[in-house]
């Protein structure tokens, strides 16, 4: 079975803090993405990466920076954290970029921003 | 791009009936459909892939896919409170990169 685990589950942050929320995964899977979730939205695609040291914009990646250091870790961060930035974010790894492949998810981190 | 609306926003059941999950996309662009269920505080479990017109059953999670009418629903069969989840519909695009668009999610509630 797929294994994504993410740290924090939750973390409050102050505006203009930075934070950083951690990704590992044991499938083996070159693929990596960073989603987040808000009351009403589906999942929105913040960053991917699909080889260690290098990442990909997702569709809204303003105000986000990734980091892929290794094939297993995949990080996000969020170097001047705002209000809006308030949200569920998930973690997930595929073995493809491919339309047939399955993405696993990891169990999210709640991030509130005061 | 591709959108994704789900219906109902919610739902409540009782516990033995159908529940039925509704998903509509915007154009016929998408190779592939996913269900997914998330529980409070949990991940995304995928229940059920589609890749072509028809249905297709896993265990009690059956999906239809319609791409004329621009549709796939999920039929959860004898629903269960431990059924009680989100469920999320999930369309790949094809940009020059494959990747996935999700709807809002459904809330299911299923009562004993």
């Amino acid at each position: 079975e797929a294994a994504v685990t993410q740290s924090p589950r939750s973390k409050v942050a102050v505006t203009g803090g930075k934070v950083t929320l951690s990704c590992h995964q044991t499938n083996n899977h070159d693929y990596m993405y960073w989603y987040r979730q808000d009351t009403g939205h589906g999942l929105r695609l913040i960053h991917y990466s699909y080889v260690a040291d290098s990442t990909e914009k997702g569709d809204i990646p303003d105000g986000y920076k990734a980091s892929r250091p290794s094939q297993e870790n995949f990080s996000l961060i969020l170097e001047l954290a705002s209000l809006s930035q308030t949200a569920v974010y998930f973690c997930a790894s595929s073995d493809k970029w491919s339309s047939a492949e399955t993405l696993y998810f990891g169990s999210g981190t709640r991030l509130t921003v005061l | 791009q591709q959108k994704v609306q789900q219906s109902p926003e919610s739902l409540t059941v009782s516990e033995g009936a159908m529940a039925s999950l509704n998903c509509t996309f915007s154009d016929g662009t998408s190779n592939n459909f996913r269900w997914y269920r998330q529980h409070s505080a949990k991940g995304l479990e995928v229940l059920v892939s589609i890749f072509s017109d028809g249905e297709k059953e896993e265990g009690r999670f059956t999906a239809h896919l319609n791409r004329a009418n621009l549709h796939v629903s999920l039929h959860i069969r004898e629903p269960q409170p431990s059924d009680s989840a989100v469920y999320l519909c999930a369309a790949s695009v094809n940009t020059g990169n494959y990747k996935y668009v999700f709807g809002a999610g459904t809330r299911l509630k299923v009562i004993a």
